[in-house]
């Protein structure tokens, strides 16, 4: 069965760097687009980035670009992301996803368990 | 690009019908018919109910119907069961590979 295991959570200081991974399993990893969605306390969810199966093209939110990266490794079949920078403004818990094939919906049919990111001083 | 606008809250009784709406503008919601809702209950992760602005992945219920007509997109929840109580996103496709996700709707059954 398809599962999307992301690495435990984290807590920063502000102006710190977190990198957040998220291993694929029972599904051929190399054939899906990936994204990333994050969720912060009291807020609606918001679209982070989209990386394609090969790992070599990526598009971020205009709210994230220059300090929001999306790798992949197929080999080992784990997806990361890392947001640098932090503020306490990104305080969230963020979610790998995996949609459905064939569509530009962002249907989203796999997610992973989330990791809650936690920037404090 | 600014997030698609939906109503704050929405109640019903169970074995009622409501309607969720999500208005956008025509460089997404009414640009493409990619539109897709999800059911987000505390602390979990999102679960897809519509996508392509119709489709039900398999496992939905067919109590959950999509619909979109100009910039906005609804969805349709008939048969209100108390289990359905729970937040719900809907998310546009905005082009050039971005999408934009609504702020979100509680419904209260």
């Amino acid at each position: 069965q398809v599962q999307l295991v992301q690495s435990g959570a984290e807590v920063k200081k502000p102006g710190a760097s977190v990198k957040v991974s998220c291993k694929a399993s029972g599904y051929t990893f190399s054939k899906y687009h990936m994204h990333w969605v994050r969720h912060a306390p009291g807020q609606g969810l918001e679209w982070m980035g989209i990386i394609n199966p090969s790992g070599d093209s990526t598009t971020y939110a205009q709210k994230f670009q220059g300090r929001f990266t999306m790798t992949r490794d197929t080999s080992t079949g784990t997806l990361y992301m890392e947001l640098s920078s932090l503020t306490s403004e990104d305080t969230a818990v963020y979610y790998c996803g995996r949609p459905i094939i064939g569509s530009f919906s962002l249907g989203l049919d796999y997610w992973g368990q989330g990791t809650l990111v936690t920037v404090s001083s | 690009q600014s997030a698609l606008t939906q109503p704050r809250s929405v109640s019903g009784s169970p074995g009622q019908s409501v309607t969720i709406s999500c208005t956008g503008t025509s460089s997404d919601v009414g640009g493409y018919n990619f539109v897709s809702w999800f059911q987000q209950n505390p602390g979990k992760a999102p679960k897809l109910m519509i996508y392509d602005v119709i489709k039900r992945p398999s496992g939905v219920p067919d109590r959950f119907s999509g619909s979109k007509s100009g910039n906005t997109a609804s969805l349709t929840i008939s048969g209100l069961q108390v289990e359905d109580e729970a937040d719900y996103y809907c998310c546009s496709y905005a082009g050039s590979f971005s999408w934009v996700f609504g702020g979100g709707t509680k419904l209260t059954v």
